[in-house]
């Protein structure tokens, strides 16, 4: 049982350049969702899906674009990479009950946008 | 969601127990209070939630006040291994159940 798995796990990229992050999950979750972590801060929300083929913006989408084509995968692309997004990127599924807001974490993916 | 309010640091000694505090005064009655760590540079892991009721599970407990404004996170016998940071998270359900972190409070525990 793999729980949520990121890649890649680091990554550099020159300013304007895109790429895409891919999160999957092996729990049959039907929530997911993409935060953003700079130096001494707490997570910001990106995007996130409450299920297959839906998305919705957090706190911070500029820039960001993200799809859910299957329920195990939420994929976040950069169009053009911008060296403010340089940060861990941290994905998370959770299921859907009640009183039950319990996320699971990836291990983060490194980006560095020079 | 409640705002929440917590020291930013702490420190523990290992083999005694950590008691991080949280403030959520403006809580409303469908919220539940959630804590999470967050180990040096990995992803945040659940740690325990509750309602009103207080809370035990196999990696700490939950208190929470008879008026839900505050609640204690405890560690009944920290070690090392439990320096992190620790977020106090207030939310309701739905909304795609989404979390906002703060800032947390970060707990060294020393020998």
């Amino acid at each position: 049982n793999a729980g949520v798995t990121q890649t890649p796990k680091f990554r550099v990229l020159k300013t304007g350049q895109s790429m895409t992050l891919l999160c999957a999950q092996d729990m049959n979750h039907e929530y997911m969702y993409w935060y953003r972590q700079d130096p001494g801060m707490g997570l910001r929300l990106i995007h996130y899906s409450v299920g297959e083929g839906t998305t919705a913006k957090g706190e911070v989408p500029d820039g960001y674009n993200v799809s859910r084509l299957k329920k195990q995968n939420f994929l976040l692309g950069l169009e053009s990479a911008a060296p403010s997004q340089t940060s861990v990127y941290f994905c998370a599924s959770s299921f859907l009950g009640v009183g039950k807001n319990i996320q699971y974490f990836g291990a983060g993916t490194r980006l560095s946008v020079l | 969601d409640a705002k929440t309010t917590q020291p930013p640091s702490m420190d523990c000694a290992e083999g005694r127990a950590a008691n991080l505090p949280c403030n959520h005064s403006t809580i409303s009655g469908n919220e539940y209070v959630y804590w999470y760590r967050q180990i040096h540079s990995q992803g945040p892991q659940y740690i325990i939630h509750g309602l009103k009721n207080n809370e035990t599970n196999e990696m700490a407990s939950l208190i929470i006040t008879e008026d839900r404004k505050s609640s204690t996170l405890i560690l009944p016998h920290a070690t090392l291994r439990d320096t992190a940071v620790y977020y106090c998270i207030v939310r309701s359900t739905g909304g795609g159940n989404k979390l906002t972190f703060g800032t947390g409070t970060q707990l060294k525990v020393e020998l």
